[in-house]
């Protein structure tokens, strides 16, 4: 069964753009979770998604949105990029609701930097 | 709200000799504990997990956790340490609800020395 992949693995963008992140779960999961990975902050949940309903949504500005579609694959869209937004961004995919608790299966990230 | 802290952020072992990373965690409700590791660009492995059934968990790659209440950790060890265990771990928590995100610490990078 093919993992979990995530598109593009590095992105580089400037200040003010917005950009969209894809993801696509492992083959029959219905969960999808995002994480921001950056050396300071370690990891931080972004937001999970079932069923195409957002389940949980972390804390970060309005400016990080997500969605799934009725395939279970998730994009993550950030607008108006700043500096700090650069980090690793990691797709979490689980087969039952309640993701947290159940074993999730990652994908290698996408890299972005902003500049 | 749910913490984890891991205490050291880097971790370095001679091989063959025991690895110990340290979690400590702050629940208000019964938790829910996890050990990831993330292999240099890759994503996190889950390599063991307490659900609240034995306290001593056994994961992958020849690793395991106890679960001590009372001083509220969840230490991961592993008796040998090999080359390939070089790595990141991260600790993180949550609740039996399923609808409290995983909280992570920031992680322990394990360096093994030949």
């Amino acid at each position: 069964k093919a993992g979990v992949t995530q598109t593009p693995r590095y992105l580089i963008k400037t200040r003010g753009q917005q950009v969209t992140l894809s993801c696509s779960p492992i083959s029959g999961h219905r969960s999808v979770s995002w994480y921001q990975q950056t050396p300071g902050q370690g990891l931080q949940f972004l937001f999970e998604y079932f069923s195409e309903t957002q389940r949980n949504k972390g804390n970060f500005p309005g400016r990080f949105s997500g969605r799934q579609f009725s395939n279970s694959r998730s994009e993550m869209n950030v607008s108006t990029l700043e500096l700090g937004d650069s980090a690793l961004y990691l797709c979490a995919s689980s087969s039952e609701q309640g993701a947290s608790y159940n074993e999730q299966f990652f994908g290698p990230g996408t890299r972005l930097t902003v500049l | 709200a749910q913490s984890v802290t891991q205490l050291g952020s880097h971790v370095s072992v001679s091989e063959g000799a025991l690895v110990l990373l340290r979690c400590n965690y702050s629940s208000s409700v019964p938790p829910y504990l996890f050990w990831y590791v993330q292999y240099p660009n890759q994503g996190l492995q889950l390599l063991l997990k307490y659900t609240s059934a034995a306290t001593l968990v056994k994961g992958i790659n020849g690793f395991e956790a106890e679960f001590k209440k009372s001083e509220t950790s969840f230490h991961l060890t592993k008796p040998s340490a090999h080359m390939s265990d070089a790595a990141e771990y991260f600790c993180a928590v949550t609740t039996n609800s399923g609808n409290t995100p995983l909280v992570f610490g920031k992680g322990t990078r394990l360096s093994v020395i030949a």
